[in-house]
């Protein structure tokens, strides 16, 4: 167990609507990294949030979007979803935002769209 | 931006033989490298990391090795056993401002009893 919880585990929905995938980081850590993996691109980086905080943006595309609490966690938000956005999304956790500390990655959210 | 290349896709040993992946980076500013371990439907695990004023990094069975002039890093496995079959994944971050970790597209090892 990583200390990283993601919710829900599964999500099966429709092209054209829109989920939100939600990530409780490890106790202490203040930073949240969203990931997707799919077979095609693999492991993908997102954005990363740290203490509320937008630090660092990958290729998320504009119909995503991503937010962390007062509380740090966080939540990713997908939407108008496509075929092509079936996949795994990872959320990972450290305990700063620099100096490379290691990320933990909870156990991601299956997304599959009909 | 970073690129991270990972060879082989795709490896089989036997078991108690040792298994090399190798992946190389594009940015010479990235300073850390990790490896993750994936097993089928779970999560990436970290394994062991690097930074780049390290040159060898060990831990039981599992050893990295960093060469910061060619750009390159590798992972190496002795004394493999069937639980070490997995996906692994080797990464690269330079941490500057930000903390994104640039992924390889991983090596499915396959150890053979």
């Amino acid at each position: 167990d990583s200390g990283v919880t993601q919710t829900p585990k599964h999500l099966i929905t429709a092209t054209g609507q829109r989920v939100t995938l939600r990530c409780s980081p490890r106790s202490g850590d203040l930073s949240v990294y969203w990931y997707q993996q799919s077979l095609d691109q693999g492991l993908q980086f997102l954005i990363q949030y740290y203490n509320g905080e937008e630090r660092a943006k990958g290729n998320i595309l504009e119909r995503f979007s991503a937010q962390q609490f007062p509380d740090l966690h966080s939540e990713l938000n997908l939407s108008s979803l496509e075929l092509g956005d079936s996949a795994l999304y990872f959320c990972a956790s450290s305990a700063s935002g620099t100096g490379n500390q290691p990320q933990h990655f909870g156990d991601g959210t299956r997304l599959s769209i009909l | 931006g970073e690129n991270v290349e990972q060879h082989p896709s795709t490896l089989s040993v036997q078991e108690g033989d040792s298994a090399v992946i190798k992946c190389t980076y594009s940015d010479s500013a990235s300073n850390y490298f990790p490896w993750y371990k994936q097993e089928l439907g779970k999560r990436p695990q970290l394994i062991i990391d690097i930074r780049s004023n390290v040159g060898e990094k060990k831990d039981q069975r599992i050893a990295v090795t960093l060469n910061k002039t060619a750009k390159h890093f590798s992972l190496h496995i002795t004394e493999t056993q069937p639980e070490d079959s997995a996906v692994y994944f080797c990464a690269a971050s330079n941490g500057q401002g930000a903390q994104k970790l640039v992924f390889g597209q991983g090596t499915r090892l396959t150890i053979n009893p």
